[in-house]
């Protein structure tokens, strides 16, 4: 059965750096998405991706952040400078379509802890 | 705006007990509803959905009903199993083009006990 990837399964780096996250969604899936869940909080929505554009942020999005899909399968969440308060699980989900109800695949998450 | 509300855990249940783990909702026009899995060390996984009002989920003897009345969507299941263990998350999406983001609840931790 086709799976969302994830890599690495656990980043640890120091508050300043910079970190790339990288996905490869399903393969025939057109639409992509990061989210985090800062531990004991709620899943976030951070952003979603189709035909190579963001098309819906959220908040927590901010110019710190961007998205890539550099190759056509791998899809990347950059933090330019990370903080503290980035540390979370992240979440890469892919979906077919849009709207209705086309579900969203979730990989396994990234754990990034900044020290 | 949006939002998801369930109720807190752990909850903890004996094999063969009945479950119900509430939830409910806020949201603009009427959103399809989901439940989400993760098992540990696992990703989300979807276990059921509904997409209009009195529409039953079910799935794995999962079962959730969408009721638009009290804007809820309780995840209910006759009978666990210790396998069941894991957190539950309910979500849910603004239909058509307004966009595709999951807003979800906090998640509730379910133990199963042999």
């Amino acid at each position: 059965e086709p799976e969302v990837t994830q890599t690495p399964s656990h980043q640890v780096t120091q508050m300043g750096q910079e970190v790339i996250l990288r996905c490869v969604p399903i393969s025939n899936h057109l639409y992509f998405y990061w989210y985090r869940q800062i531990l004991g909080q709620k899943v976030e929505f951070l952003v979603s991706f189709y035909n190579n554009e963001i098309s819906e942020k959220s908040e927590i999005f901010d110019d710190q952040f961007s998205v890539e899909r550099p190759d056509g399968s791998n899809f990347t969440l950059k933090i330019r400078s990370t903080k503290l308060e980035d540390s979370a699980m992240y979440f890469c989900a892919s979906s077919l379509a849009s709207g209705g109800a086309n579900e969203q695949f979730f990989g396994p998450g990234t754990r990034l802890t900044v020290l | 705006g949006n939002s998801v509300t369930q109720m807190e855990g752990p909850v903890t249940l004996s094999e063969e007990a009945f479950l119900t783990i509430n939830c409910t909702y806020t949201a603009t026009g009427y959103p399809s509803l989901f439940w989400y899995v993760q098992y540990p060390g696992e990703g989300l996984q979807l276990l059921l959905k509904a997409t209009k009002a009195d529409d039953k989920g079910s799935n794995k003897g999962f079962e959730a009903t969408y009721r638009k009345e009290t804007t809820s969507f309780h995840l209910e299941k006759g009978s666990v199993q210790v396998s069941d263990s894991a957190v539950y998350f309910c979500a849910l999406r603004r239909k058509g083009n307004a966009g595709n983001m999951l807003t979800f609840g906090g998640g509730t931790r379910l133990m199963v006990k042999p």
